[in-house]
């Protein structure tokens, strides 16, 4: 049983160019979540899912997109990479959207843009 | 806006001792409060919720306190042991993981 997965662990991009960071999940979870952790900050919620072609907004969405086509994949996007966007990113699921259920974290991307 | 505070500085502790680690908050009034453990490399990992109406919550040698009056949440870890060497993570929430927020982190060091 493997969790939370992310691919790829760490990547560093040049300013402007794209890529797609993978979640996978394999406990049958609805609720998908996608954070970035910058030193000094709390973890801060990108975008999130609450089930199969379903996404939202979170607190820093900007400069990302999301995607849910399958429920155990939630994918999240760069378009046109920015240094800021420098960051370790973690994916997350929770069986619920209530608190009071676990929710699990894959172990993290670490991103570099340059 | 909603700010909360743990201890920034690193707490370092003596094997076997008790270690109490903070956390602080503002402008919040959370139905919801977690504790999180993340080692280097490595997402967070769940340890203990506990309630606004509960006082303390134990697991086994976990200990949490939660007092709405302070605005403050404590997290005791008793006899402590070098494995439990890490960043531990308070992240309240007021109703669904969509708003949740995370503190900072203190990252505890036990010292054999």
């Amino acid at each position: 049983n493997a969790g939370v997965t992310q691919t790829p662990k760490f990547r560093v991009l040049k300013t402007g160019q794209s890529m797609t960071l993978l979640c996978a999940q394999d406990m049958n979870h609805e609720y998908m979540y996608w954070y970035r952790q910058d030193p000094g900050m709390g973890l801060r919620l990108i975008h999130y899912s609450v089930g199969e072609g379903t996404t939202a907004k979170g607190e820093v969405p900007d400069g990302y997109n999301v995607s849910r086509l399958k429920k155990q994949n939630f994918l999240l996007g760069l378009e046109s990479a920015a240094p800021s966007q420098t960051s370790v990113y973690f994916c997350a699921s929770s069986y619920s959207l209530n608190p009071d259920t676990e929710a699990f974290f894959g172990q993290g991307t670490r991103l570099t843009v340059v | 806006s909603q700010k909360i505070e743990q201890n920034s500085e690193a707490l370092n502790i003596q094997e076997g001792k008790t270690a109490t680690l903070t956390c602080n908050y503002t402008n919040y009034s959370p139905a919801y409060l977690q504790w999180y453990r993340q080692d280097p490399g490595r997402g967070p990992v769940f340890l203990l919720l506990i309630r606004e109406n509960e006082k303390e919550k134990r697991k086994e040698r976990l200990k949490v306190t939660f007092d709405t009056t302070l605005k403050q949440s404590l997290f005791h870890i008793t006899a402590s042991q070098p494995a439990d060497s890490a960043t531990y993570l308070c992240a309240l929430n007021s109703g669904g993981y969509q708003k949740v927020t995370f503190g900072t982190g203190t990252k505890l060091q036990v010292i054999p």
